[in-house]
């Protein structure tokens, strides 16, 4: 049961054009999104995050979209650089009694080519 | 401010031996996450702490694996009579609060022989 979906393993993009990376989600009860970015051989380490009650956040060269009525929310990396390749995670946060649980989706790997 | 951190980075052990994996957490967070990594998979919860109290092991195999998070020292994942399927990246996270997001460590990756 993946509430959170990543429908794109890979991905692969030309240095200085726009990277759009896909998340899906099925749980309306998730008001908090973040995604997050993993280089090899290293932890996860935020990028960017998006309350639920907002449609867009921007900062610098990463701007997160979300589609509420979609169930869809989506990372623009513009411009791509090579040191974007990295896999990203979506992830969705939702109330669990009195703690919140963060559901992930399964990472999508980019790569930036110069 | 150090991040969260992970030891060993590395650690190999043959079947049936027994895994500790430590994690201390950022100074001021009392909340600690454990995820799983397989190889060519995503991040698997497995276990949420407070101090003292495991609030959410539903994600914890429910034998040989077990965690805690004392008063005092480094959050511990240790998993008993270790076998090859256990062979994996462990993520640890801490965070200040039951909130939105948190750090991750470095990570332990752990091989099975």
């Amino acid at each position: 049961d993946q509430q959170v979906k990543q429908n794109s393993p890979s991905l692969s993009v030309q240095e200085g054009r726009i990277s759009i990376l896909n998340c899906d989600y099925t749980n309306s009860m998730f008001d908090y999104f973040l995604w997050y970015k993993k280089y090899p051989a290293e932890g996860p380490t935020f990028l960017i995050s998006i309350s639920s009650i907002k449609d867009k956040n921007e900062d610098g060269r990463f701007t997160v979209f979300l589609n509420k009525s979609a169930k869809h929310l989506s990372l623009h990396i513009v411009p791509s650089q090579p040191g974007d390749s990295a896999v990203y995670f979506c992830a969705a946060s939702v109330k669990a009694g009195n703690n919140r649980k963060l559901i992930w989706g399964l990472g999508t790997s980019l790569a930036v080519n110069p | 401010n150090a991040g969260v951190m992970q030891n060993p980075r590395h650690l190999v052990r043959r079947r049936g031996q027994e895994a500790r994996l430590r994690c201390s957490p950022m100074k001021g967070h009392s909340h600690v996450y454990w995820y799983r990594q397989l190889p060519e998979e995503g991040l698997k919860f497995m276990v949420y702490l407070q101090k003292e109290n495991i609030i959410d092991e539903s994600g914890m195999p429910k034998e040989r694996f077990s965690a805690e998070f004392p008063k005092e020292g480094p959050s511990i994942l240790r998993i008993q009579q270790v076998v090859r399927g256990d062979s994996a990246a462990y993520f640890c996270a801490s965070s200040p609060g039951s909130h939105y997001g948190y750090t991750f460590g470095s990570g332990t990756r752990l091989t099975v022989v």
